[in-house]
C-alpha cells in the first residue's frame, strides 16, 4: 500500500461541464475526507465518509457537489455545472477509527475552470 | 466554534537561524491539535499530535509544545530543506479544522 492516491492530479474544464475525482484511500483506513484548498488558505472540510456511511457534509458543499463511497473502499467526488470559484485543490484523506496519527493525505486534484 | 489562528503568516529564515511558529486556538473540548507540513503542490504531511497541554513532541529539528491556548512549533538550527508551509489543525468532533498556514523559506 503506497498511501492515498487521487486521480487525475490535475483537470482543466470549461465552466458548465462536471467533473469526477476519485480517490482510493490506505486499506486499512475506514475513515475518508474529502477538503478543497485555495492559495494561501488551510484545506478547508467538505465531505466525510466512515466506511460507506458519508456522515457529516459542509455547508461549503453546494447541491452541486456530490460524494460516493460504495462498499466503503474508493470515493469519487463529483461537481456538477462547474463555476469559476470551484478551482481549487481537492483533497482526499484516509485515517483508522483513532486518528491519533492524523489523516495521511494524497497529493490531490488540482481544479482550473476556465 | 472553533477557531484555529497561525501566525506569523510568512517567516524568512537564514540557515541556521532557529524561530518559532505560532497556532492560537479556541476549542469547546481538546481532542487533539495536529501539526502538518505541506510542499508546494502536495498534500500535508503529518506532524505530530498533540492532545494535553505541557505536551512536546520532538522529530529532527522540530518541536512542537502546547498550552491551554496555543500551540507553538520550534524550528532549530533550520536548513533549506525545512522550507514548507506549516499548517496546525484542531480535532474538532471528527473533522479536522486547519488555519491558513505559515509558508517557511529558509535560505543558505
Amino acid at each position: 500500500d503506497t498511501g492515498v492516491s487521487q486521480n487525475p492530479r490535475h483537470k482543466i474544464t470549461k465552466r458548465g461541464q462536471n467533473v469526477t475525482f476519485r480517490c482510493d484511500p490506505i486499506s486499512e483506513h475506514n475513515r475518508l475526507y474529502w477538503y478543497r484548498q485555495t492559495l494561501g488558505q488551510g484545506p478547508e472540510f467538505l465531505t466525510y465518509f466512515q466506511n460507506e456511511a458519508q456522515l457529516e457534509k459542509s455547508r461549503l458543499l453546494s447541491d452541486r457537489f456530490s460524494a460516493e463511497r460504495p462498499k466503503g473502499s474508493f470515493s469519487t467526488l463529483e461537481i456538477q455545472r462547474t463555476e469559476q470559484g470551484d478551482s481549487a485543490m481537492y483533497l482526499c484523506a484516509s485515517s483508522s477509527d483513532r486518528g491519533e496519527y492524523g489523516y495521511t493525505f494524497g497529493s490531490g486534484t488540482r481544479l482550473t475552470v476556465v | 466554534e472553533d477557531q484555529v489562528t497561525q501566525s506569523p503568516e510568512a517567516l524568512r529564515l537564514q540557515e541556521g537561524e532557529s524561530s518559532s511558529l505560532n497556532c492560537s486556538y479556541t476549542v469547546s473540548g481538546l481532542r487533539g491539535l495536529f501539526w502538518y507540513r505541506q510542499d508546494p503542490g502536495k498534500g500535508p504531511e503529518f506532524l505530530f499530535t498533540l492532545y494535553s497541554a505541557g505536551e512536546e513532541k520532538e522529530k529532527e529539528r522540530l518541536k512542537a509544545t502546547l498550552t491551554k491556548k496555543e500551540s507553538f512549533l520550534h524550528i532549530t538550527a533550520p536548513k533549506p530543506e525545512d522550507s514548507a508551509t506549516y499548517l496546525c489543525a484542531l480535532d474538532s468532533w471528527g473533522k479536522f479544522q486547519f488555519g491558513a498556514g505559515t509558508q517557511v523559506v529558509v535560505t543558505p
